[in-house]
């Protein structure tokens, strides 16, 4: 069974860019969740994807967006970044559009703005 | 007011110790409560998923739910120095809501 995989592991943006970030989900999970997670902070939700829509989403801005593709991969993007921007952006995929179902995590993509 | 409240630690405690890790939340609409080890450099693994009040063991592992109350913990039983790790408290209601994670230290 293959796990949840994110790519890159790191990345060093500045202010003002863009930065694109990418997951895999396990093999049979057709849900896939995108979280931000601060330093010293637990992850905050911040949009889920089931079947190349989006499905819920928390309080960010509309410049996190993301998409997912047929195969259930799923893409994080985020314009004109900013300081705060910095943290571990964590991609977690589940089962059938079920928000409540566990959530099984990548180990993350760590980003950092200078 | 956060909606689920972690105690960050951190917390030490000799290898064989039994270990109790807590949460308490305002939202009393949450069924669903997962407890998730995340190591360092890691994305957090799943340890317990429960529905709604009551027990759950798995191994040396227990979870509890106390929807009254407000509160749920985790209890590790013969801690381990592998078992050195931060753990987060999750809840659901049509999205999740973690804690801000506890830091066990197993000392050897």
């Amino acid at each position: 069974e293959t796990g949840v995989t994110q790519s890159p592991t790191h990345l060093i943006k500045t202010r003002g860019q863009q930065v694109t970030l990418r997951c895999s989900s396990q093999s049979g999970h057709n849900t896939v969740s995108w979280y931000q997670q601060a330093l010293g902070q637990g992850p905050q939700f911040i949009f889920q994807y089931y079947r190349e829509e989006e499905n819920g989403r928390g309080n960010f801005p509309p410049r996190f967006s993301g998409l997912q593709f047929p195969n259930y991969s799923s893409e994080l993007n985020v314009n004109a970044l900013e300081l705060d921007d910095s943290a571990l952006y964590l991609c977690a995929s589940s089962l059938e559009g079920d928000a409540n179902q566990p959530q099984h995590f990548g180990d993350g993509t760590r980003l950092s703005i200078l | 007011q956060k909606e689920v409240e972690q105690d960050p630690g951190p917390l030490s405690v000799p290898e064989g110790a039994i270990v109790s890790l807590n949460c308490t939340y305002s939202n009393s609409a949450f069924q669903y409560f997962m407890w998730y080890r995340q190591y360092s450099r890691k994305g957090p693994e799943l340890l317990m998923y429960t529905y709604s009040s009551g027990n759950k063991e798995d191994g040396r592992f227990t979870a509890q739910v106390d929807k009254s109350s407000k509160y749920i913990s985790l209890f590790i039983r013969d801690s381990q120095p592998s078992d050195s790790a931060t753990y987060l408290c999750a809840m659901s209601i049509n999205k999740f809501y973690f804690g801000s994670g506890t830091k066990l230290n197993v000392k050897p």
